[in-house]
């Protein structure tokens, strides 16, 4: 069946340097690909998406990049700042009507 | 102020016991989702509906059971027959649309259910 990984499970950095998540999905008709940041004890929000028809997408310190040959997909954090902390998911999805495929989080730590 | 309810945030269970998990929403969307997320782990699919008194079966519905009979309102009983219960459960809604692609989904607050 469709699955996603997800590497590492763990990552901790400095305060101010770069982090970065990888995917792998494996149903290759997947074409929306969101990533969720869950702080403990929270919900999940939403905090960057990338749709199949675009490679990369920007928004202030977070960035998605997508590669549909390869199948996979990175999130890149720039300026870590401590309360980048957090559980980070990523997930992958076909269309509107079917279900989101989600990989099994990075705990990321940003040392002071 | 829009959002997804999800009731009571904790709860507690004997064994042999039903219980069920209460998800309301006034986002005015579509579908419906229940997850479940066990310690250090990510996010399984239970059920999901994607329009009123229809629903399909997740990766990991089995000792589940779920109804739809309102668009804001997606209850999930979890019965005696779910051997492990103990876990957090996140319920979660989006837009589905008529194209070809994916709206995100909105989370509740989660509901984090221990076995007694």
């Amino acid at each position: 069946g469709e699955n996603v990984e997800q590497h590492p499970s763990t990552l901790s950095v400095q305060e101010g340097d770069s982090a970065v998540i990888k995917c792998t999905y494996s149903d290759s008709a997947s074409n929306y690909f969101p990533w969720y940041k869950q702080e403990l004890g929270k919900r999940p929000q939403l905090i960057i998406d990338i749709r199949s028809n675009v490679g990369e997408k920007k928004d202030q310190r977070i960035a998605v990049t997508l590669n549909k040959t390869a199948k996979h997909f990175s999130l890149h954090i720039t300026e870590t700042q401590p309360e980048d902390s957090a559980v980070y998911f990523c997930a992958a999805s076909r269309t509107s009507y079917d279900k989101v495929i989600f990989g099994p989080g990075t705990s990321l730590s940003v040392i002071p | 102020d829009g959002g997804i309810t999800q009731s009571p945030k904790y709860l507690f269970r004997k064994e042999g016991q039903n219980v069920t998990l209460s998800c309301e929403q006034n986002l005015n969307h579509d579908a419906m989702y229940w997850y479940r997320q066990d310690p250090g782990q990510g996010l399984r699919l239970i059920y999901y509906s994607q329009i009123v008194n229809d629903f399909q079966k997740g990766d990991i519905a089995e000792g589940y059971s779920v109804s739809r009979e309102k668009k804001e309102s997606f209850p999930l009983t979890v019965t005696s027959a779910q051997k492990n219960p103990t876990a957090f459960y996140l319920c979660a809604s989006s837009i589905p649309r008529p194209d070809s692609y994916h709206q995100p989904q909105h989370f509740g607050d989660g509901t984090r259910l221990s076995i007694l």
